[in-house]
């Protein structure tokens, strides 16, 4: 299995707004909405911050944004913030002898 | 609250076998919703999942490390376990251990990682 494709940085001043793409294969991305994004720090575990394509778990602030066409799907970080500069990745179910594969992540800086 | 902590030897030797235990607890690792995944990150790479298991025994496996891995499960300690076998430097990485959701395929609850360095 090849790791999803995503940009290896993206960066923005704070309220404006961000979209980090993944794109994969029919395979993954495309053959399932069953994809997941996390948001990760320096040296902390990764956070789960949108799951099948566009939701949200609780706590999550909405200006976190998920959508998928095709085989590629996207982040949008809306009224960007300082906190918000971190590690992000894409992830997707892979069903073909099931598994699982993650992009090789965007580093978000906030300007 | 449900939390995941991973354990075993910070230190490997080239050729030996890396062993790690994640013990879960607030949650029962018996709950038929969610299978428990291993995923490691190298120094200053990307994430790459590793494999996964089912309370009964049934496990998934990254095809380009089957050959080496095995996954298991102690539903009386309420754990899950990684082997990898034949190390070489390249699996030098953070380990983390995770709980996916079967119902929405996503890792909602993740152990703080540990660092596994392969060195003579």
């Amino acid at each position: 299995q090849s790791a999803l494709t995503q940009p290896p940085s993206a960066s923005g001043s704070p309220g404006q707004s961000v979209t980090i793409s993944c794109t994969g294969a029919s395979s993954d991305v495309g053959g399932y909405n069953y994809v997941s994004w996390y948001q990760q720090y320096p040296g902390k575990a990764p956070k789960l911050i949108v799951y099948e394509v566009s939701k949200r778990p609780s706590g999550v602030p909405d200006r976190f944004s998920g959508s998928k066409s095709g085989n590629t799907a996207s982040l949008t970080v809306s009224g960007l913030q300082a906190e918000d500069e971190a590690e992000y990745y894409c992830s997707s179910y892979v069903g073909a002898n099931p598994s699982w594969v993650f992009g090789g992540g965007t580093k978000l800086t906030v300007l | 609250q449900l939390q995941l902590q991973e354990s075993g030897p910070g230190l490997v030797k080239p050729s030996e076998t890396l062993a790690l235990t994640c013990t879960v607890s607030g949650g029962s690792i018996t709950n038929n919703n969610y299978y428990w995944d291993w995923i490691r990150q190298p120094p200053g790479k990307g994430l790459e999942w590793v494999g996964n298991i089912y309370y009964s025994g049934r496990t998934y496996y990254n095809p380009s490390l089957k050959s080496r891995l095995t996954i298991s499960v102690d539903t009386s300690k309420n754990q899950f376990s990684l082997r990898l076998t034949s190390v070489t430097a390249a699996d030098t990485a953070v380990y983390f251990c995770a709980r996916l959701k079967l119902e929405t395929n996503t890792l909602d609850y993740w152990g703080q990682g540990t660092l596994v360095t392969v060195s003579s």
